[in-house]
């Protein structure tokens, strides 16, 4: 029944290791984002897809790379993992892209 | 460049007491406006939205917000706060058209207390 779902909800990583979040919405929504949010509560929008195609890339390393292999799932892929990286990441999805986002619970990622 | 502004970091209110949450955007049009809430340790859940029409709107868990176009504001509010209602508090616009998403406010944590 969840409406958007992510795994894992916790992952804890060294430096330097590659690890995947998953994400799923079964809305049926065309439209899919990745979020990061701080240890101060900032949301900042890393990526969005409509109907598996990348519309929204904003200034974020490239070692960060989603993939949406069909609308209802959007993955998001870090390559060698930075202290930095350590945040809270949210899957949403919407209708479309000015339409209510609907949010997943975060995955709690922290690099050691 | 569109922004959203919740003024108010943090806000402390007795249990019962009424809430006002502060939002003011620059746009230059109208754009949808939304609140949205995250429990600890939550995603974000939307509280209530507004598109056009009645310019009070309503929402979840007994919160109201008010559209005032000649202030750019869409401030949130409650006549009673619950402990529950602790939590953090997110405003977010968005364009009308086109492919800008949701631009959020920086948030505004409430603590409630007994």
């Amino acid at each position: 029944d969840t409406a958007v779902s992510q795994t894992p909800k916790y992952l804890v990583t060294q430096m330097g290791n590659d690890k995947s979040i998953k994400c799923e919405q079964n809305l049926g929504h065309d439209t899919m984002y990745w979020y990061k949010q701080d240890s101060k509560k900032f949301l900042k929008i890393m990526f969005s897809y409509n109907n598996k195609e990348l519309i929204i890339n904003e200034t974020v390393p490239n070692r960060f790379s989603p993939k949406s292999p069909d609308k209802a799932h959007l993955n998001l892929h870090i390559n060698s993992l930075e202290l930095g990286d350590s945040a809270v990441y949210f899957c949403a999805s919407s209708q479309a892209v000015q339409e209510t986002q609907y949010f997943g619970p975060g995955t709690r990622l922290l690099v050691l | 460049a569109q922004s959203v502004t919740q003024p108010d970091i943090h806000i402390t209110v007795s249990e019962g007491a009424s809430l006002e949450l502060r939002c003011n955007y620059s746009y230059g049009a109208t754009p949808y406006l939304f609140w949205y809430v995250q429990s600890p340790g939550q995603g974000l859940q939307l509280l209530l939205k507004y598109f056009s029409g009645d310019t009070l709107v309503q929402g979840i868990k007994g919160f109201e917000a008010e559209f005032k176009r000649s202030q750019s504001s869409f401030n949130l509010r409650k006549p009673s706060v619950h402990w529950s209602d602790a939590a953090e508090y997110f405003c977010a616009v968005a364009p009308l058209s086109g492919n800008t998403p949701l631009v959020f406010g920086k948030g505004t944590r409430l603590s409630v207390i007994a």
